[in-house]
């Protein structure tokens, strides 16, 4: 079936430093990818999704592309702020009738 | 704006007694599903529907049931609560192919 392993948690930056969480994926078919975040004592919510291979998503400050050659879906910020600080989930979507999967979330707490 | 909204938002349980969690979305999305969150697991597909009358085992459906009686509500039943269910579970709902998930805000469930 479809999995998603994403860097494991949790992770502490300073504040303008610069942060990369690795997404890797497997499936069988061609699949949406999504990058959402988690921030205390809420739900998940999207910061952006990616349907296309070797396409670019983007969302404050962040972004990640659809590497369908390596199965890799890296978020990056070049620059990270306090407010920044949630968990992040990697998650991949295929087909209808079918539900989305989740990577096991990276923690991310920012210092200021 | 999507919402999903979840009832109760805690709920204090005894081993072996049962539990319904309830999910109510006003998206009029065809989709609808249950996770769980645990600490280094991140979020795990229970159950979930594409329309109403019908529910699809996740990826750890063991101890759960679900019920979709119409398209806006979507229940989670653990028949007789074990210690290891203690979480927090999310309802989501999404449109149909590849369309984004909107969480509820969770419900946190412990089981003494």
């Amino acid at each position: 079936g479809d999995s998603v392993t994403q860097t494991e948690g949790p992770v502490t930056l300073s504040e303008g430093t610069s942060l990369t969480v690795n997404c890797s994926y497997e499936t069988k078919q061609y699949p949406t990818l999504f990058w959402y975040v988690q921030y205390p004592g809420e739900g998940p919510q999207l910061l952006f999704k990616v349907p296309k291979a070797n396409e670019k998503g983007s969302n404050r400050g962040f972004e990640a592309t659809y590497n369908k050659e390596a199965t890799s879906f890296h978020l990056q910020k070049a620059s990270v702020q306090e407010s920044d600080s949630a968990v992040y989930y990697c998650a991949l979507r295929n087909n209808n009738n079918n539900a989305p999967r989740f990577g096991a979330g990276t923690k991310l707490s920012v210092k200021p | 704006e999507a919402a999903v909204t979840q009832s109760p938002r805690s709920k204090v349980a005894v081993t072996g007694g049962k539990v319904t969690l309830s999910c109510h979305q006003t998206n009029n999305h065809d989709y609808m599903y249950w996770y769980r969150q645990d600490t280094g697991h991140g979020l795990r597909l229970i159950h979930y529907s594409y329309v109403a009358d019908s529910t699809e085992k996740g990826d750890i459906p063991d101890g759960y049931k679900a019920s979709r009686p119409s398209q806006e509500n979507f229940s989670l039943i653990l028949e007789l609560a074990s210690l290891s269910q203690t979480a927090v579970y999310f309802c989501a709902s999404s449109g149909q192919g590849r369309d984004t998930q909107y969480f509820g805000p969770g419900t946190r469930l412990l089981v003494l």
